[in-house]
């Protein structure tokens, strides 16, 4: 069964520009999560989706968004890019309902570099 | 808030040694509690876990018991190898959000 799948694996961009990140969940999985993993500041939740709809955001600002297609795969846009935004990027997913486990499988993550 | 404290690293070790590497945690509620695992160069890998109180969660030799009463999970491992040289990431889910909150993860470096 095919893990979770995460492109590009690395992303180089300019101050002030935009990104997008993509993320396809394990099959069978609704739920996508998107962290940000920045050096000396651990891991960060970012945003949860659920069956197409934003269920929870982390303390990120709004230049930070994103969205779930029907298909359950993600996208993460990060708009007028600053360099702190540099950082790796981890996409997870799980399942829903009411015999979720809470576990969640990470993707291999994008790792953006903003100069 | 909920919050998930563990010890810092790095830590090193010689080969077939044992390991703990400790987590504590605060949370509202009954959280899940995992260890997850990153090798270089790669995303995380869930390598335990525990939904209750005196839950034991294990695999590939590594073990934690979720303690309740002094709200810990901590990690152990009775004979390391090189090949367990990663950065190990203690994390709680509760209810609300469902996201995963984490330490800032112990780095360990086994040394044959």
């Amino acid at each position: 069964e095919a893990g979770v799948t995460q492109s590009p694996t690395h992303l180089i961009k300019t101050r002030g520009q935009q990104a997008t990140l993509r993320c396809s969940p394990i099959s069978g999985h609704t739920s996508v999560y998107w962290y940000q993993q920045a050096l000396g500041l651990g891991l960060q939740f970012l945003l949860w989706y659920d069956e197409g709809e934003e269920r929870n955001r982390g303390n990120f600002p709004p230049r930070f968004s994103g969205r779930q297609f029907p298909n359950y795969s993600s996208e993460l846009n990060v708009n007028a890019l600053e360099l702190e935004d540099s950082a790796l990027y981890l996409c997870a997913s799980s399942t829903t309902g009411t015999r979720r486990s809470y576990e969640q499988y990470f993707g291999p993550g994008t790792r953006l570099t903003v100069t | 808030g909920d919050s998930v404290t563990q010890m810092e690293g790095p830590v090193t070790l010689s080969e077939e040694a044992f390991l703990t590497i400790n987590c504590t945690y605060t949370a509202t509620g009954y959280p899940s509690l995992f260890w997850y695992v990153q090798y270089p160069g790669e995303g995380l890998q869930l390598l335990l876990k525990a939904t209750k109180a005196d839950d034991k969660g294990s695999n590939k030799g590594f073990e934690a018991t979720y303690r309740k009463e002094t709200t810990s999970f901590h990690l152990e491992k009775g004979s390391v190898q090189v090949s367990d040289s990663a950065v190990y990431f203690c994390a709680l889910s509760v209810n609300s959000g469902y996201a995963l909150n984490f330490g800032k993860g112990t780095s360990l470096l086994v040394t044959p």
